[in-house]
């Protein structure tokens, strides 16, 4: 199946810091790539949509100005946690559907964002 | 609104037995469903998948699952369990022209050797 990289896999920022996650699909463009937030021992929840050339959709209750979303090119999302306060602590997941392969998002292997 | 439930919060199996995890979903139209597995602190792995067609599908690891429209259920099964088969399993629906995952609140699988 298709590769998605998320990086960095692990990271420790102090608090009121901004933090930067990368999102690549390595084998596939992804015109469309997703950002969820898991909670520990809890399902995904969707934080926002991001589509290659245009503003990213974001879900209900999800800063915009908090998350930032980039998605420059046909491979490659950053989300950026600005200001990160220690609430902001989770394990984020991207995803990239494969247009190819149709509705299937592939996931990468998830950030684990811890900030003191 | 859509929704996916999982009924099981926590499945214990012993190596060797076989395993079922139910999943129902709640969709006015046809639904798109999928399983995926993640291991701690991991990503999530796609097991299979259901568009159309053939009810009952094969996915990778030895995994199928079979789609049932009557009872709104897409449980996910397995003949023998491998002590490697140990996971988080989430069930996940498509809506919005394939574009959103609703999912499941996941199950986690325990493999007793």
């Amino acid at each position: 199946g298709a590769v998605v990289s998320q990086h960095p896999s692990w990271v420790i920022c102090k608090s009121g810091t901004s933090v930067k996650i990368e999102c690549r699909s390595l084998d596939f463009q992804a015109t469309t790539m997703f950002w969820y937030r898991q909670f520990p021992k809890q399902s995904l929840m969707l934080m926002a949509t991001s589509n290659e050339g245009s503003k990213a959709t974001y879900e209900q209750g999800v800063e915009k100005d908090k998350f930032l979303i980039n998605h420059a090119s046909l491979t490659l999302s950053t989300l950026t946690v600005t200001s990160a306060h220690p609430e902001d602590s989770s394990f984020y997941i991207c995803s990239a559907r494969d247009l190819g392969q149709g509705n299937i998002q592939y996931f990468g292997a998830g950030t684990r964002l811890s900030v003191l | 609104a859509q929704s996916v439930t999982q009924p099981d919060i926590h499945i214990t199996v012993s190596e060797g037995a076989s395993l079922e995890l139910r999943c129902n979903y709640s969709y006015g139209a046809t639904p798109y469903l999928f399983w995926y597995v993640q291991s701690p602190g991991q990503g999530l792995q796609l097991l299979l998948k259901y568009f159309s067609g053939d009810t009952l599908v094969q996915g990778i690891k030895g995994f199928e699952a079979e789609f049932k429209r009557s009872q709104s259920s897409f449980n996910l099964r397995k003949p023998s369990v491998h002590w490697s088969d140990a996971a988080e399993y989430f069930c996940a629906l498509a809506t919005g022209g394939g574009n959103k995952l609703t999912f499941g609140t996941g199950t986690q699988l325990k493999v007793e050797l």
